[in-house]
């Protein structure tokens, strides 16, 4: 079984700061990485994933999370966020390629 | 094109009512998932189709809870004997294949009294 820990629930951050949400997995098999985000009044969006090559994956809107296999960890991280980036982020790994295993979300809450 | 729905959108019942709640996925996705979201907490699996059958229900609490494709698109999960732990948001989702992004709905958010 796989399981997920977003070490922080809530991240306050000011526009125009970096951001990092941590993630760290345990899984005795290889798996494939994700975040999601949820915006307010919205469903859950793909970000960003992990499945095999660069260990550096990014978004179109500026996020990039790097898969650390030693640390077992998918950071996400944002060296400029926007208003527009307050929702709840979600990071998930599956070693099936369909069951998808969530951590609890991170709140981020941008202000100006 | 549309995406994922769920209707309804906000279910409220009485304990141990029988509930429905339905899932249409983006057109041509033959998987179909659902998940459910308890308050403070990430999404936790509970059932795949692929087609028509069930390939995985693993994470289906228990025998109150059942989900069905008939048709292998809309999908109805129902919850007989609802009990006040079950409240939580149900989240559908479909995709291509099973190795492809799942995309969500956004949810059915259900209260039991």
């Amino acid at each position: 079984a796989q399981s997920v820990t977003q070490l922080d629930s809530q991240v306050p951050v000011f526009e125009e700061a970096p951001v990092e949400l941590r993630c760290n997995y345990s899984s005795s098999v290889s798996v494939y990485l994700f975040w999601y985000v949820q915006y307010p009044n919205q469903g859950l969006q793909l970000l960003l994933k992990y499945l095999s090559g660069s260990t550096l994956v990014e978004s179109i809107n500026g996020f990039e999370a790097e898969f650390n296999k030693s640390q077992t960890s998918f950071h996400l991280r944002k060296p400029s966020v926007h208003i527009s980036d307050t929702a709840e982020y979600f990071c998930a790994v599956s070693a099936n390629d369909y069951k998808l295993s969530f951590g609890a979300g991170t709140t981020v809450t941008v202000r100006a | 094109g549309a995406g994922v729905s769920q209707t309804p959108s906000n279910k409220v019942t009485e304990k141990g009512k029988y509930v429905e709640l339905r899932c249409d996925p983006i057109s041509g996705h033959t998987a179909l998932y659902w998940y459910r979201q308890s308050l403070g907490q990430g999404p936790e699996f509970l059932i795949y189709f692929q087609g028509t059958g069930a390939a995985d229900d693993s994470g289906l609490p228990n025998d109150r809870f059942f989900a069905v494709r008939p048709e292998g698109s809309v999908s109805t999960l129902k919850i007989q004997r609802t009990e006040r732990g079950d409240s939580a948001v149900y989240l559908c989702a479909s995709s291509l294949g099973h190795q492809e992004t799942q995309y969500f709905g956004p949810g059915t958010r259900l209260l039991v009294l």
